[in-house]
């Protein structure tokens, strides 16, 4: 059963706080994304992983940094929480061109 | 850079009712071109793909066809339930798929009994 996780599935954070969001897959997929989803603007994407540490910018990478040490696993982590960057945070992986698997979500708030 | 245009923010329908979103892009090659839809507190799933004009990408009753000439890839189904309420995604992947998707904003889909 092809599947990724993301956890936590909701978390609230002050501005200036450290913030560790952690997705995994079980498909042994080498690519991995981090996306962001806000009204109006649809879904961003923020960080490419191709395999463990070999990672690349997507097109809104600023305020992020991610870490990928193992294949199933693709961290995105903001240090020093802004309010801006309040949104709903989607990991997706896919071995091809033909689809991309995302997982659950994970919404955070930035007070 | 790439960009997927869909037309429509939101849509209202009723059970049996003909459902068209308008989708239109725009991309340097020749992009492989999807429709994702997402369900409340869930993430994007694939509905279907086309790669080539002139082909036809189909699933659960909902159809669309690769229009290179119009660049464009409208999503139609001739009679929604209920249970087809969503936010439909238009997406693109220009060559190399690990660049990542180029989605539009969405079309949120409401359809009442």
């Amino acid at each position: 059963d092809m599947k990724v996780t993301q956890m936590p599935r909701y978390l609230i954070k002050r501005m200036g706080e450290n913030v560790l969001l952690e997705c995994g897959q079980d498909m042994s997929h080498e690519t991995m994304y981090w996306y962001r989803q806000d009204p109006g603007l649809g879904l961003q994407l923020i960080y490419i992983s191709y395999d463990v540490d070999s990672n690349s910018e997507g097109d809104i990478p600023k305020g992020y940094r991610v870490s990928r040490k193992k294949r199933e696993h693709f961290s995105l982590i903001l240090d020093s929480a802004k309010t801006n960057q309040t949104s709903v945070y989607f990991c997706a992986s896919s071995l091809s061109q033909y689809e991309q698997y995302f997982g659950p979500g994970t919404r955070l708030t930035v007070l | 850079g790439d960009s997927v245009t869909q037309t429509e923010g939101q849509v209202a329908l009723s059970e049996e009712d003909f459902l068209t979103i308008h989708c239109n892009y725009s991309a340097s090659g020749y992009p492989t071109l999807f429709w994702y839809v997402q369900y409340p507190g869930e993430g994007p799933q694939l509905l279907f793909r086309a790669s080539r004009d002139k082909e036809k990408g189909s699933s659960r009753g909902f159809e669309a066809t690769y229009d290179k000439g119009t660049t464009s890839f409208h999503l139609r189904k001739a009679s929604v339930q209920e249970s087809d309420s969503a936010v439909y995604y238009c997406a693109l992947s220009d060559r190399n798929y690990a660049q990542g998707l180029t989605f539009g904003l969405g079309t949120r889909v409401s359809v009442f009994p």
